[in-house]
């Protein structure tokens, strides 16, 4: 089982471009979570996708903030644009719908805006 | 509002050194109680459900316990490769949005 993978692994960009995020869940889970983690404010919980419709988007920080899940297999998670206060690194993470509560999370993307 | 409190933020223990991680958590209607390992620029790693009062779970050093108003994380005999940050987490019966700790840092030191 590879895991939930995640690219790119390090992204760095300038205040106001575009930043594309994405995802691939464990192969059957069929709930998909997008987490934010700073210093500061720890894990956060920024949208939730069940059977790929999103279902709690309260979390994302404000418009320029984005995500689709197109098939079970792969989620997007989209700023434009993007500001230096995104600067965070951002886990997706995936839980099985028929055994166990538990999230598995992917090694996350460390994105720099400056 | 359902919260997660762990303590003490940061640990120092000597290997060998044995010691626990606490985890208060108000939820409610617990439907688990998760433990999950983040080693420094990785994504936090799964290793334990509790759904009872009065449940436990161990692995190799470590061992999870569960009461109606905190989890503890016991560990025995710790050693260097067991330092990293400790996540506790909850999950109400019937909601979708797991709850995290801040996390308690654990160093140990050989």
């Amino acid at each position: 089982d590879a895991g939930v993978i995640q690219s790119p692994r390090h992204e760095v960009t300038e205040m106001g471009q575009e930043v594309t995020l994405r995802c691939k869940p464990i192969s059957g889970h069929n709930s998909l979570f997008w987490y934010r983690q700073t210093m500061m404010r720890g894990l956060e919980l920024l949208i939730y996708f069940n059977n790929n419709v999103p279902i709690d988007d309260s979390g994302m920080p404000e418009d320029r903030f984005s995500a689709k899940m197109p098939n079970a297999s792969f989620s997007t998670l989209k700023i434009q644009p993007s500001e230096p206060r995104d600067s965070a690194v951002y886990f997706c993470a995936s839980r099985s719908g028929t055994s166990g509560y538990e999230q598995y999370f992917g090694p996350g993307t460390r994105l720099t805006v400056t | 509002e359902d919260q997660v409190t762990q303590s003490p933020e940061a640990l120092r223990l000597q290997e060998g050194e044995s010691s626990s991680l606490n985890c208060s958590y108000t939820v409610s209607g617990l439907r688990g109680l998760f433990w999950y390992r983040q080693d420094p620029g990785k994504g936090p790693e799964f290793l334990f459900t509790l759904y009872s009062a009065g449940e436990e779970k161990e692995k190799e050093r470590l061992k999870a316990t569960l009461t109606k108003k905190e989890s503890f994380l016991h560990i025995t005999a710790p050693k260097p490769e067991d330092s990293a940050t400790y996540l506790c987490a909850a999950l109400r019966t019937g909601g979708f949005k797991t709850i995290f700790g801040a996390g308690t840092r654990l160093f140990v030191k050989a």
